[in-house]
């Protein structure tokens, strides 16, 4: 099982600009999540899905765009990057019946100037 | 929202010493976790708490669960080199996961 997977591993953007952070994971795990890290505030979580076809916001939903289309992938969408979305950030994800535990990828260092 | 405050925020020690450290938060959770994570690493998970009290221990490492459910302390023993990373609690609320700040911890050789 290669784990959790997500790509890029790093990414620089100018102000505006649109891309998508991929994630996937192959254990088979309904719950997946998106997460950033900044320092000194731990990990916030930006949106979750509980299964394929549904998504929750999380604690910093603004800026940000989901969607669960299959089981293994859920990307998230930035359509206007802004310099405050500079951030790691780490897709996670889980069985239904261990919700809380979550299990991280390698994480996204992205950097928008 | 639902805050954790974890401390400290660092820590530096010798290799060999026992290291402690502690989750507060003014709100109950039903489920503590700690995690680990090495630099330019995701985070790895060590122990789950699922019970208030609850003494939980993986190898070197104890965690509890308090009993006000407010609280949980993560204990390290006998450190060595690789223990090298940021720690972090996360407790349970509403279905979602809530981070504490970290605990960097260094181990000088």
């Amino acid at each position: 099982n290669a784990g959790v997977t997500q790509t890029p591993k790093f990414q620089v953007l100018k102000t505006g600009q649109s891309m998508t952070l991929q994630c996937a994971q192959d254990m088979n795990h309904e719950y997946m999540s998106w997460y950033r890290q900044d320092p000194g505030m731990g990990l916030r979580l930006i949106h979750y899905s509980v299964g394929a076809g549904i998504t929750d916001q999380g604690e910093v939903p603004n800026g940000y765009n989901v969607s669960r289309s299959t089981t293994e992938d859920f990307p998230l969408r930035l359509l206007s990057a802004a310099p405050s979305q500079t951030s790691v950030y780490f897709c996670a994800s889980s069985y239904e019946g261990g919700y809380y535990e979550q299990y991280f990828g390698p994480g996204t260092r992205l950097t928008v100037t | 929202g639902q805050q954790l405050n974890q401390s400290p925020q660092s820590m530096f020690i010798q290799e060999g010493e026992d290291v402690s450290m502690n989750c507060t938060s003014s709100s109950i959770f039903n489920t503590w976790l700690w995690y680990k994570q090495d630099p330019g690493e995701g985070p790895v998970l060590l122990i789950a708490l699922y019970k208030a009290g609850e003494l939980t221990s993986n190898g070197r490492l104890t965690a509890q669960f308090g009993i006000t459910r407010k609280d949980s302390f993560l204990n390290i023993s006998a450190s060595i080199p690789s223990d090298v990373g940021i720690y972090f609690c996360a407790g349970q609320w509403g279905g979602k996961l809530i981070f504490g700040q970290g605990t960097e911890l260094s181990v000088k050789p």
